[in-house]
């Protein structure tokens, strides 16, 4: 059971360029997210979707776009990267919506470098 | 405005000792609280969580205490092993909210 699965692991952009990173968890969860983690500032919603079909802005939307592409899978877009997107970024995976009850299931992470 | 705070940003302790993590909260609507577990390299993993309706809970070698009036909850890990080293992160939820607010983390160390 392989849970939560992102690619890549790994990434280095130049300023301007395009991506996108990819998750896919095989939980059947309906809920499904996007964080990044920074030094000293924790991690910070950027998007979610509590079911297919829906998506939903976090905290720190900007300059990132989301597609909920099946149940299985959550995919997030940069368009035109910039250093501040310089991030770790993690997927999970909830089983319910909103449900006091369900933790968050966590990738391992994808590490991106913009330059 | 951060509305969950880890003050502390690291922990020492010696193996064995009871470590005390701190979180404190400001949105008097959070009703779910969590702590995660994360290793360098690797994704946050779940430890322990509690209802707003109680004020501990339990869970083998971890425990969560919950004091609404102060806004502020505590996770003890008794007795502290050397894989307990990790990064914690304190989460909470309003209920019926998509939005878990992760604190900044605080860095355990567990000397053996």
């Amino acid at each position: 059971n392989a849970g939560v699965t992102q690619t890549p692991k790994f990434q280095v952009l130049k300023t301007g360029q395009s991506m996108t990173l990819q998750c896919a968890q095989d939980m059947n969860h309906n809920s499904m997210y996007w964080y990044r983690q920074d030094p000293g500032m924790g991690l910070r919603l950027i998007y979610y979707s509590a079911s297919e079909g829906t998506t939903d802005k976090g905290e720190v939307p900007n300059g990132y776009n989301v597609s909920r592409l099946n149940k299985r899978e959550f995919s997030l877009r940069l368009e035109s990267a910039a250093p501040s997107q310089t991030s770790v970024y993690f997927c999970a995976s909830s089983p319910q919506t909103g449900g006091a009850h369900s933790p968050l299931h966590f990738g391992n992470g994808t590490r991106l470098t913009v330059t | 405005d951060q509305q969950v705070k880890q003050n502390s940003p690291s922990l020492s302790v010696q193996e064995g000792r009871i470590s005390i993590l701190n979180c404190d909260y400001t949105n008097s609507m959070f009703d779910y609280f969590l702590w995660y577990k994360k290793y360098p390299a690797e994704g946050p993993t779940f430890l322990i969580s509690i209802s707003s309706i109680k004020d501990k809970n339990e869970d083998g070698r971890f425990t969560v205490f919950l004091n609404k009036s102060a806004k502020h909850l505590s996770l003890h890990i008794v007795p502290s092993q050397p894989g307990d080293s990790a990064v914690y992160f304190c989460a909470a939820r309003q209920g019926g909210s998509e939005k878990l607010v992760f604190g900044k983390g605080m860095k355990l160390t567990v000397n053996p």
